[in-house]
């Protein structure tokens, strides 16, 4: 069965402070993929990033980073340097290869980002 | 940049009435999706669409749920005889291609059901 635990509910930091939200996935398929989105307080979810499974090289994207480990099932995601703006609901979702299209989404981690 | 649009932003309703959610996917998308977030909560499947039917659809999607392709352009999800666990936002996405590729979904701005 496919899973995404965000065990982060809720992360507070101060504006310029590096954070990590934890994403730990489950699935028994050798071939899947990989997501964060981004939901702002206005709802929308905002396509961050998508990893395939064959594909472990971490990603480095402005202030954003992502370490895919799969030895420990993990995706974890980096801000550095956090803004203000940077304050949302961050999703960590799957997607198995085998079968139908859709995306597992983990419960999310809310960021407040304090000025 | 194209984008997945939804309309309308906000929908009231009463229980026992039907509603109808509509999007505009991508243009050159094959792929579409409708996808709900009950307050508070993760994101849910509901359904996915291909060639002019359903390719999959989750438990959520019940009996008074239904969508189509009207015309080349709009993809719809009606709700029959809404309850108040409908309350929810209702996300559509698109995808270029589907199973396989793994192609990336991109999401719509979500319509916001209150059903009163």
């Amino acid at each position: 069965a496919q899973k995404v635990t965000q065990a982060q509910t809720e992360i507070s930091v101060v504006e310029k402070e590096d954070v990590t939200l934890d994403c730990v996935y489950e699935t028994r398929d050798t071939t899947y993929y990989l997501f964060w989105y981004k939901q702002p307080p206005s709802g929308e979810l905002v396509f961050l990033i998508r990893r395939n499974s064959f594909d472990e090289q971490n990603e480095i994207s402005g202030r954003y980073s992502w370490n895919f480990q799969k030895s420990t099932s993990s995706f974890n995601f980096t801000i550095t340097a956090s803004q203000v703006v940077d304050s949302a609901v961050y999703f960590c979702a799957l997607s198995e290869a085998q079968g139908d299209d859709k995306i597992i989404f983990g419960k999310g981690t809310r960021l407040h980002i304090l000025p | 940049e194209p984008e997945v649009t939804q309309t309308p932003s906000h929908q009231v309703t009463q229980m026992g009435q039907e509603v109808i959610l509509r999007c505009v996917p991508i243009s050159n998308h094959l792929y579409f999706y409708w996808y709900r977030q009950i307050l508070g909560q993760k994101v849910e499947f509901l359904v996915s669409f291909y060639n002019n039917e359903i390719s999959e659809k989750s438990e959520i999607f019940d009996d008074q749920f239904s969508v189509e392709r009207p015309d080349g352009s709009n993809f719809t999800l009606k709700i029959r005889s809404t309850k108040l666990e409908d309350s929810a936002m209702y996300f559509c996405a698109s995808s270029e291609f589907g199973t396989g590729s793994k192609d990336t979904q991109y999401f719509g701005p979500g319509t916001r059901l209150t059903v009163l």
